[in-house]
């Protein structure tokens, strides 16, 4: 069965530093997601991604914040300075439309210091 | 706006018994989608259930069955036959249907099914 894969599993950084995560959604998915989650603290969409451009963002998804899918198969989110409550897991998810349910991958444990 | 509220922070039963987690919402839109996600340990995301707002009839996946309730906006899930496997955090979220497709999340149950 195809699943939704993320790299790195983890991620340590400096503050200040940039950071991308990347993710390879199932092939015949077409909607894209990004969600985070502060440990112990609820999840948070960030941003989708349709059409090779985004659909919607959530106030947490400032100008530190970009998507791409620079090749058709990985979709990267690029936090550009990080800070020290950007430390969250990130979970890359799609679906292979708008109403389809999403699958989400293992998630990037981003730590920053 | 939607809001998704789970009111059980942390929930033990012995295994093979069985347990309902509850997830009421709040929202103005007549067509949406609300699912189960399950979160082991290792923090993966797991699908557990899916139900369409639009479908009277409750969806079930094997041991799991759900109690969807529209008028009273209450969505609560029922694991029957407890496994040890099923010591997880459990997540109800909420979908609206239209443009944009972002998943509402609650605040999460903690499971516990104990030998």
């Amino acid at each position: 069965e195809p699943e939704v894969t993320q790299t790195p599993s983890h991620q340590v950084t400096q503050m200040g530093q940039e950071v991308i995560l990347r993710c390879v959604p199932i092939s015949n998915h077409l909607y894209f997601y990004w969600y985070r989650q502060i440990l112990g603290q609820k999840v948070e969409f960030l941003v989708s991604f349709y059409n090779n451009e985004i659909s919607e963002k959530s106030e947490i998804f400032d100008d530190q914040f970009s998507v791409e899918r620079p090749d058709g198969s990985n979709f990267t989110l690029k936090i550009r300075s990080t800070k020290l409550e950007d430390s969250a897991m990130y979970f890359c998810a799609g679906g292979a439309s708008g109403s389809d349910t999403q699958y989400f991958g293992p998630g990037t444990r981003l730590t920053v210091l | 706006a939607q809001t998704v509220t789970q009111s059980q922070p942390e929930m033990s039963v012995q295994e093979a018994e069985t347990v309902t987690l509850s997830c009421t919402y709040d929202t103005s839109e007549n067509n949406y989608y609300l699912f189960w996600y399950k979160q082991p340990p290792s923090r993966q995301m797991i699908l557990v259930i899916r139900q369409e707002a639009y479908k009277q009839q409750n969806a079930t996946e094997n041991r799991f069955s759900v109690n969807f309730q529209k008028a009273a906006k209450s969505f609560s899930l029922k694991i029957s036959d407890s496994q040890l496997g099923d010591t997880a955090m459990y997540f109800c979220a909420f979908m609206k249907h239209g443009i944009n497709y972002q998943l509402i999340w609650g605040a999460g149950t903690k499971l516990i099914i104990k030998p």
